[in-house]
């Protein structure tokens, strides 16, 4: 069974960093691209950034580019987002995702809150 | 990139149909075959029900249904359920190799 299990969210101050994580298991994590999501509640859902199967190519959201990094480690099964100068319009839910292709994702983890907030 | 336009709601009774459009530009939706179409419940995660426009994954009823002409994006549920009641949102793949939301549409069953 295909499972993405985010964690790391929490409360955190304006100009502060959090770095989420995403847990992998049921599939060849090495073989897929993966993405992040994020949804402010209630509002829709925006792409933040994506990265191939080695690392090697990342892109990212005109509205984190600078602030964010998406990494994985293949060897862990583990994706993971850092987020720096955190801004209160980055308050969300955030959403690892598997591609399946051309961004299209077919499995999501549950997400996990960021509040940025003093 | 800005977001693709969907209708805030849409409505209609069970056993009936509905189709919800996605409007984008020759950029994103119009330029790729590349349109995808999720499900939302409320506090779940997206559920992928459509992609490369009409595609099904394994699971999804076959009373979703998805075309595009143009740069205009639909799905169709037909024999509507109450279970259908949700957020659906499109998606597509653009000129600039990310991805672009719909700003999603509620779908009451009345």
């Amino acid at each position: 069974e295909v499972q993405l299990v985010e964690s790391g969210g929490g409360l955190v101050q304006p100009g502060g960093s959090l770095r989420l994580s995403c847990a992998v298991s049921g599939f060849t994590f090495s073989s897929y691209w993966m993405h992040w999501v994020r949804q402010v509640p209630g509002k829709g859902l925006v792409w933040v950034s994506r990265i191939n199967t080695d690392g090697s190519t990342t892109t990212y959201a005109d509205a984190v580019k600078g602030r964010f990094t998406i990494s994985r480690d293949n060897a862990k099964n583990t994706l993971s987002l850092q987020m720096n100068s955190l801004r209160a319009d980055d308050t969300a839910v955030y959403y690892c995702a598997r591609d399946l292709h051309y961004n299209q994702a077919d499995y999501w983890g549950q997400g996990t809150l960021v509040t940025v907030s003093s | 990139q800005s977001a693709l336009t969907q209708p805030r709601s849409v409505s209609g009774s069970p056993g009936q149909s509905v189709t919800i459009s996605c409007t984008g530009t020759s950029s994103d939706v119009g330029g790729y075959n590349y349109v995808c179409w999720y499900q939302q419940h409320p506090g779940k995660a997206p559920k992928l029900m459509i992609y490369d426009v009409s595609k099904r994954p394994s699971g999804v009823p076959d009373r979703f249904s998805g075309s595009k002409s143009g740069n205009t994006a639909s799905l169709t549920i037909s024999g509507l359920q109450a279970e259908d009641e949700a957020d659906y949102y499109c998606c597509s793949f653009t000129v600039r190799h990310d991805l672009v939301f719909g700003g999603g549409t509620k779908l009451t069953v009345l």
